[in-house]
């Protein structure tokens, strides 16, 4: 059964914790992302990657981290020096990172809360 | 810098009525724009996924559309049903945004029964 899973679907944080959170996808995609969604708000890209062993900044990378040591494993970590990290994470995948046909599947999401 | 609205933020309509969601963007020069639906608390699900070469697309009750030279798309949902009932977001994947795609900040659907 193909497709993207992410763990845990809840996790909470107490000040001045590291979390990493999971993202698997085996679709065998090249491209993997991670995404931050606020209340009544679209997507924010934190990271992505292109490929295994690479990865890029997106738009609000400050206070997270991440890694792609396998092509099917994309794990997020929230730093300490994320000051508001409390929302709901979102991880995608796509077969590459562009091209017209280039579609993206999402992951059920993590919630993150910090006490 | 690729900007994307969607309008209105809400929409509530009585079952079995036809609608049509909007999504407009500033940089015609796209490589494809997709239709997502996400419910409560949870992921994206991909609707429909438009081309940049492409006019429309359709899926059972749904068909979005795409005019590049206008920065627009719609998606058409025929004889709307509770069921129905999400946040509809639609992404825009830029030429030159490195494989970024930007959101809109979707509009929630409610079907009345």
């Amino acid at each position: 059964d193909g497709g993207i899973t992410q763990s845990p679907k809840y996790l909470f944080r107490k000040e001045g914790q590291n979390v990493t959170l999971s993202c698997e996808q085996n679709l065998n995609h090249d491209a993997m992302y991670w995404y931050r969604q606020d209340p009544g708000q679209g997507l924010r890209l934190i990271y992505y990657s292109q490929i295994v062993n690479d990865f890029q900044k997106g738009d609000i990378a400050e206070g997270y981290s991440v890694s792609r040591e396998k092509k099917e494993s994309f794990p997020l970590t929230v730093t300490s020096a994320q000051k508001n990290p409390t929302a709901f994470y979102l991880c995608a995948s796509s077969i590459a990172a562009g091209g017209a046909s280039n579609e993206q599947f999402f992951g059920p999401g993590t919630r993150l809360t910090v006490l | 810098k690729q900007e994307v609205t969607q309008i209105p933020a809400a929409l509530s309509v009585p079952e079995g009525e036809n609608l049509v969601l909007n999504c407009s963007f500033t940089d015609s020069a796209i490589y494809n724009l997709q239709w997502f639906r996400q419910d409560p608390g949870k992921g994206l699900t991909s609707l429909l996924l438009i081309q940049s070469s492409q006019r429309e697309q359709t899926s059972g009750r749904l068909n979005a559309s795409l005019d590049k030279s206008s920065g627009r798309s719609t998606l058409y949902i025929a004889a709307s049903q509770p069921g129905d009932s999400a946040t509809y977001l639609c992404a825009v994947l830029s030429l030159g945004n490195a494989g970024k795609s930007t959101f809109g900040d979707g509009t929630t659907l409610t079907v009345k029964p």
